[in-house]
């Protein structure tokens, strides 16, 4: 039981590029959440999803998209990568709205 | 929308010594507090939360109190060690129903010097 797994753990891109972050959870989770930690700001949720082929914005959800095409994995996607966008992303899941959020080990994307 | 206040941004105590973490929200509607605790290089864990109709909650040398009236809640944890050194993140959340939306403190780094 691997929990919460995200790939890549760290990511150098140059402004304008575009990429995808992949989060995997097996604990058949219903609700996913991609967030962005950034220092002094503590964590923000960019967009959520509460079921398989569902997806709902957060608070900072502008430059990124996401995808929910199977029940254990949500995609963020980048399409057009900028300065702003470097810091450390990190996919939870949990069993229903009311239920601990379950956090993966964090994605660190710098963009040049 | 709700807003969610940590202090202090960084503390240190001896081992052995109590640390105490407080936050503050906004939105009288919120009704979860979790705490996470986030060790370097890695995703945050939940280590204790409470809910609106609890005055305090215990685990072992954690515990967590609310006062609703006052819209304030801390962390508490006694006989530290070296362990606990980490960021802890405070959140509260609202919602029911459908999602819960959660709102983050902006953390406290704990260090307990040996």
């Amino acid at each position: 039981n691997a929990g919460v797994t995200q790939t890549p753990k760290f990511r150098v891109l140059k402004t304008g590029q575009s990429m995808t972050l992949l989060c995997a959870q097996d604990m058949n989770h219903e609700y996913m959440y991609w967030y962005r930690q950034d220092p002094g700001m503590g964590l923000r949720l960019i967009h959520y999803s509460v079921g398989e082929g569902t997806t709902a914005k957060g608070e900072v959800p502008d430059g990124y998209n996401v995808s929910r095409l199977k029940k254990q994995n949500f995609l963020l996607g980048l399409e057009s990568a900028a300065p702003s966008q470097t810091s450390v992303y990190f996919c939870a899941s949990s069993r229903g709205p009311r239920e601990t959020q379950y956090f993966g080990p964090g994605t660190r994307l710098l963009v040049l | 929308g709700e807003n969610v206040e940590q202090h202090p941004s960084t503390l240190s105590v001896q081992e052995g010594d109590s640390a105490v973490i407080k936050c503050t929200y906004s939105d009288s509607a919120s009704n979860y507090f979790p705490w996470y605790k986030q060790e370097l290089g890695k995703g945050p864990q939940l280590i204790i939360d409470i809910r609106s109709n609890v005055g305090e909650k215990k685990d072992q040398r954690i515990a967590v109190t609310l006062n609703k009236t006052a819209k304030h809640f801390s962390l508490h944890i006694t006989e530290t060690q070296p362990e606990d050194s980490a960021v802890y993140f405070c959140a509260a959340s609202m919602g029911s129903g459908g999602y819960q939306k959660v709102t983050f403190g902006t953390g406290t780094k704990l260090q307990v010097i040996p």
